[in-house]
């Protein structure tokens, strides 16, 4: 699992209140990233980050936040979480030269009601 | 748009036999390709790896083949089990400018492997 942990594991909230999940690594890995999974879908990326203060965008960003404080935190916000939020939320690094092998967090199951 | 096509959406098959998953992408600029397990209720777990120069890779009974011209990927399970039963994606990459890259998911295969 590449020392990555997901906290929490199950949240239910309701619409309109702000939901913070962490993602806590340990091998000070320089890149990390938010997904979520929905049935129909693949995994999308929600955003990333390359460094501490480093993020950006990734497809399916409106609605979310992230902050980066320390190598070892990612944090996704939902401001104002929505029904459509409703999601498995994944975290992963990546390793490698080319940063090409990633290794994912157990998941968040988020239910927004 | 980069998009990766995974065949078929499902498959039954019974322990012990040999099964093929597919996967076609449109992906530039090509990075790699990696092949994913994914157990139901957990994160999705690296099986193969392969690059522009590489046209087959293995892991154990898990056999990955890439063919960069047609843009066509397989996944080979052999001598299938039970617990091969999970859901197999596909993800290309496309490079990005600074070194990086960019993950494009496939919807993914649901193999479910009876006795």
């Amino acid at each position: 699992d590449a020392g990555i942990t997901q906290s929490p594991r199950h949240k239910v909230t309701e619409t309109g209140t702000p939901v913070t999940l962490r993602c806590h690594q340990t091998e000070n890995h320089r890149y990390m990233y938010w997904y979520r999974q929905d049935p129909g879908h693949g995994l999308r990326l929600i955003h990333y980050s390359y460094g501490v203060k480093d993020t950006d965008k990734g497809e399916v960003s409106d609605g979310y936040s992230v902050s980066r404080s320390k190598t070892e935190d990612f944090l996704l916000t939902l401001e104002s979480a929505t029904s459509s939020q409703t999601s498995v939320y994944f975290c992963a690094i990546s390793v490698g030269q080319g940063q090409e092998t990633q290794y994912f967090g157990p998941g968040t199951r988020l239910l927004v009601l | 748009k980069n998009q990766v096509e995974q065949s078929p959406q499902s498959l039954i098959i019974l322990e012990g036999k040999n099964c093929t998953l597919q996967c076609n992408y449109t992906v530039s600029p090509f990075s790699n390709l990696r092949w994913y397990k994914q157990d139901t209720g957990r994160g999705p777990v690296s099986l193969t790896i392969m690059t522009f120069s590489e046209n087959t890779k293995s892991n154990g009974r898990y056999t990955a083949t890439l063919d960069a011209d047609t843009k066509q990927s397989s996944l080979h399970i052999t001598a299938s089990q039970l617990s091969d039963s999970a859901s197999y994606i596909c993800v290309v990459s496309a490079w990005l400018s600074g070194g990086s890259y960019i993950p494009t998911f496939g919807r993914g295969t649901s193999l479910i492997v009876h006795p």
